[in-house]
């Protein structure tokens, strides 16, 4: 089993929807969690990151961490055409660049449609 | 804002060369990483460095070597490249949160 567990579409939704991009994760120590978008041919650049249990807005953005449930979704709401990208998951025991990696879940492709 | 460039966009090289893929981050950040990216596998860290001329291997540091002479530059070595190490490789540096390079696409014929 996989550390970290993502689902990886492709994700197909309307201008306009809400979007629920959700991982699992089996290592209970795991305290930051992390969302990442990449662009087609672009390195991955970090959206939001929220520590421990509970929601994190940023726009229309919305990060949420259950750790009870081992469980985090980003939300997206009003989506756009420039939301079409690569959603990738990323985790850690510290929120650090050090020895405590980040975890990253494969990765799911959302296509926003006009 | 921290810039990670990565030297090429795109490489093709042939089976048995010497591959070096270079790395130059601009925010004196000690850690450095390089990951390969793979169509349902994610990303998988191949090396890190967390200071000049040190490195720890990371999940798959088989064929790989890196070089970090000095504190902005992170180099990954492929000795003799082999077609399974067609990949898109990242680098990453990192002191809360990680940057991204833009990415090398390596294809080895």
């Amino acid at each position: 089993q996989k550390e970290v567990e993502q689902d990886p579409g492709p994700l197909s939704v309307p201008e306009g929807a809400i979007v629920s991009l959700n991982c699992t994760y089996s290592n209970s120590a795991f305290q930051y969690f992390m969302w990442y978008r990449q662009y087609s041919r672009k390195g991955p650049e970090l959206l939001m990151y929220t520590y421990s249990s509970g929601n994190k807005e940023d726009g229309r953005f919305t990060a949420q961490v259950d750790k009870s449930s081992k469980y985090i979704s980003l939300f997206i709401r009003d989506s756009q055409p420039s939301d079409s990208a690569t959603y990738l998951c990323a985790m850690s025991e510290m929120f650090s660049g050090g020895y405590n990696k980040l975890i990253f879940g494969a990765g799911t492709r959302l296509a926003v449609h006009p | 804002d921290v810039k990670v460039t990565q030297s090429s966009r795109y490489l093709v090289k042939r089976t048995g060369e010497k591959v070096f893929l270079e790395c130059v981050q601009d925010m004196d950040h000690e850690n450095m990483f390089w990951y390969r990216q793979d169509p349902g596998l994610g990303l998988r860290l191949i090396y890190f460095s967390y200071d000049v001329k040190m490195k720890e291997k990371g999940d798959i540091p088989e064929g790989y070597s890196v070089s970090r002479e000095k504190k902005e530059r992170f180099s990954l070595i492929l000795e003799s490249a082999s077609t399974n190490q067609t990949s898109m490789y990242l680098c990453a540096s990192a002191e809360q949160g990680y940057t991204f390079g833009s990415g090398t696409r390596l294809t080895v014929v």
